[in-house]
């Protein structure tokens, strides 16, 4: 499994744009990455996912470079509601015989007023 | 919208009880998981299924074992619960086949061992 490594966190004022960074240096040829955000008290919501370049959804954009041994996930213009712990995944779709993918310990997001 | 839902928000429970932690899911998945979180230690695999009456260990699975007795519904079990086993319990679920799609968790059970 590729192993990723984050910023255990990192602070933010509102309105600001949010880039976190997740390396994966041992990243395999059919590797997915995926991110999930995750508030107090409930479960981890999936953001976005993507393989190669750059993908975007109305919540963030995932930039990959073509080495694909890093990602950057940003977050336009947050605000105090994006105050959350975001986590980067590395691997393979799940099934039989795949292992699922892990999730570290993430990055915790503060947004200040 | 995919709805994963866990019986329970809060639960104590006493030191050598048997536990049972429920889970169901709506969009007729075939993987399913059971996590824990605790602080400091993001989340940690305990089991996991791919279809029904199939189990797999994670990576913490001592203690616990699961049941899968139909598509919908995953249920960890405590055999004898011990403090140490105090801790946020999350369920999540996955489409399954070569479809690259994302998990979906409930909001977790926080569980009590006193």
């Amino acid at each position: 499994l590729a192993k990723t490594t984050q910023p255990i966190s990192m602070d933010s004022y509102e309105g600001q744009e949010v880039n976190i960074t997740c390396s994966h240096n041992n990243i395999a040829t059919n590797d997915y990455i995926t991110w999930y955000q995750q508030f107090p008290s409930q479960g981890p919501r999936f953001i976005i996912q993507g393989y190669k370049t750059k993908v975007t959804n109305e919540v963030a954009s995932l930039f990959i470079p073509a080495d694909r041994k890093s990602s950057t996930l940003s977050l336009p213009r947050v605000s105090l509601s994006d105050t959350a712990v975001y986590y980067c995944l590395v691997g393979l779709p799940l099934h039989s015989g795949n292992t699922p993918l892990v999730f570290g310990k993430g990055t915790r997001l503060s947004v200040i007023a | 919208d995919v709805k994963v839902t866990q019986s329970s928000r809060y639960l104590v429970k006493r030191t050598g009880e048997k536990v049972f932690l429920e889970c169901v899911q709506d969009m007729d998945h075939e993987n399913m998981f059971w996590y824990r979180q605790d602080p400091g230690l993001g989340l940690r695999l305990i089991y996991f299924s791919y279809d029904v009456k199939m189990k797999e260990k994670g990576d913490i699975p001592e203690g616990y074992s699961v049941s899968r007795e139909k598509k919908e519904r995953f249920s960890l079990i405590l055999e004898s619960a011990s403090t140490n086993q105090t801790s946020m319990y999350l369920c999540a679920s996955t489409l399954g086949g070569v479809s690259n799609q994302p998990q979906h968790f409930g909001d977790g059970t926080r569980l009590s061992i006193l």
